[in-house]
């Protein structure tokens, strides 16, 4: 079945680590995003990426660091000077280059900092 | 910029209660519209969308008509069911960026 795997689904971190989320899609998409959700709030987007070997920052991108060094993939490293991490993250991806399309979604990560 | 704003929840229905979730929109050119459906501790799931002007989309008993001359694309649904518990995103894109409004969290009750 074709789609977008994230993991881990949980993951804990202490104060001061960096930690990197997966992102693999076989949809054979361009485009690829990031997004933050904090309870109650709307989705709020980190990084995205329209093609191999290229991204953009997103609204919150301070604290976040990406790569895009295959079509598939897309991980996220939330590093130490991310001030308050704690959050769910959403990886998607869509058709892009132009074209009419969607937001697929994934299962989303949820990061706790302890 | 672009931006969408949609209703603030949370809602609360009784069961086969008509629904409406408003939405509307600001876009410089000719966005793309979307609902999506998020279930606790799941990622978005598309719900419905149109790309064009006066394009109704229709999924699961949910509608939302594209209406360029009130930029709204509001949500809605006839007779609700309690698996119809979730949190509502509506959604622009132009040239590949997404807008999201803030969600409206429904509940439905028996």
């Amino acid at each position: 079945d074709g789609g977008i795997t994230q993991s881990p689904k949980y993951l804990f971190r202490k104060e001061g680590q960096n930690v990197t989320l997966s992102c693999e899609q076989n949809l054979n998409h361009d485009a690829m995003y990031w997004y933050r959700q904090d309870p109650g709030q709307g989705l709020r987007l980190i990084y995205y990426s329209q093609i191999v070997n290229d991204f953009q920052k997103g609204d919150i991108a301070e604290g976040y660091s990406v790569s895009r060094e295959k079509k598939e993939s897309f991980p996220l490293t939330v590093t130490s000077a991310q001030k308050n991490p704690t959050a769910f993250y959403l990886c998607a991806s869509s058709i892009g280059r132009g074209r009419d399309g969607e937001l697929f979604f994934g299962e989303g990560s949820r990061l706790t900092v302890l | 910029g672009d931006s969408v704003t949609q209703m603030e929840g949370p809602v609360t229905l009784s069961e086969e209660a008509f629904l409406t979730i408003n939405c509307t929109y600001t876009a410089t050119g000719y966005p793309s519209l979307f609902w999506y459906v998020q279930y606790p501790g799941e990622g978005l799931q598309l719900l419905l969308k149109a790309t064009k002007a006066d394009d109704k989309g229709s999924n699961k008993g949910f509608e939302a008509t594209y209406r360029k001359e009130t930029t709204s694309f509001h949500l809605e649904k006839g007779s609700v069911q309690v698996s119809d518990s979730a949190v509502y995103f509506c959604a622009l894109e132009t040239g590949n960026q997404f807008y999201f409004g803030t969600g409206t969290s429904l509940t439905v009750i028996p």
